[in-house]
């Protein structure tokens, strides 16, 4: 069974600052990761996806995500927030073992707020 | 090129009516998921449909929810006798293919109970 954490349910930076966003998760199997957002009242849109080739992945918007095998983590960063990066940011795991169990696990969710 | 359409984008149900959410995948895509977005909540699996075939259905309810992807058409997703702990936003996605491939979101349904 796979499962995703995100340490904080809201997360406030300045614009300017660092973004970090911390994501762990459980798998039986080397997992797929995904970086999500979601803007008030749409759909997910795609950030960035480790698929088990270059462990530092970049994504759009300026953001990035490491994934740590030993530390079971894929977090995501971005060096400069925006105001426009106010958002709710998901983490997602897929086993992708082809078997079944191709839906996304996400995590709850981490409400990132920009301070001026 | 349309992204992933989702009719009706708000749905207001009594208890006890049924509700029929629609998804049109992106073109080109024959895989298609639904997900269910509680408050405050992430959004949990439910269903994994391929064209004419459900492939993994382990996070559906039980009773009253069915899904279906036919041959031609949208997927629907049907919630018969609904209560009041069915109001969510149900998400669909679409991909090419299997797991590692990205999955392309609708803009949701909004179901509301009353």
């Amino acid at each position: 069974a796979q499962s995703v954490t995100q340490l904080g349910s809201h997360v406030s930076v300045s614009e300017g600052a660092l973004v970090l966003l911390r994501c762990n998760y459980s798998s039986s199997v080397p997992p797929y990761l995904f970086w999500y957002v979601q803007y008030p009242n749409q759909g997910l849109q795609l950030l960035l996806k480790y698929t088990s080739a270059a462990t530092l992945v970049k994504g759009i918007n300026g953001f990035e995500a490491e994934f740590k095998k030993s530390e079971t983590s894929f977090h995501l960063t971005k060096p400069s927030a925006h105001m426009s990066d106010a958002a709710e940011y998901f983490c997602a795991v897929s086993e992708g073992s082809g078997g079944g169990a191709d839906g996304l696990t996400f995590g709850k969710g981490t409400h990132l707020i920009i301070q001026p | 090129n349309a992204g992933v359409m989702q009719n009706p984008r708000h749905l207001v149900r009594r208890r006890g009516q049924e509700a029929r959410l629609r998804c049109s995948p992106m073109k080109g895509h024959s895989h298609v998921y639904w997900y269910r977005q509680l408050p405050e909540e992430g959004l949990k699996f439910m269903v994994y449909l391929q064209k004419e075939n459900i492939i993994d259905e382990s996070g559906m309810p039980k009773e009253r929810f069915s899904a279906e992807f036919p041959k031609e058409g949208p997927s629907i997703l049907r919630i018969q006798q609904v209560v009041r702990g069915d109001s969510a936003a149900y998400f669909c996605a679409s991909s090419a293919g299997r797991a590692y491939n990205e999955q392309f979101f609708g803009p949701g349904t909004r179901l509301t109970v009353l």
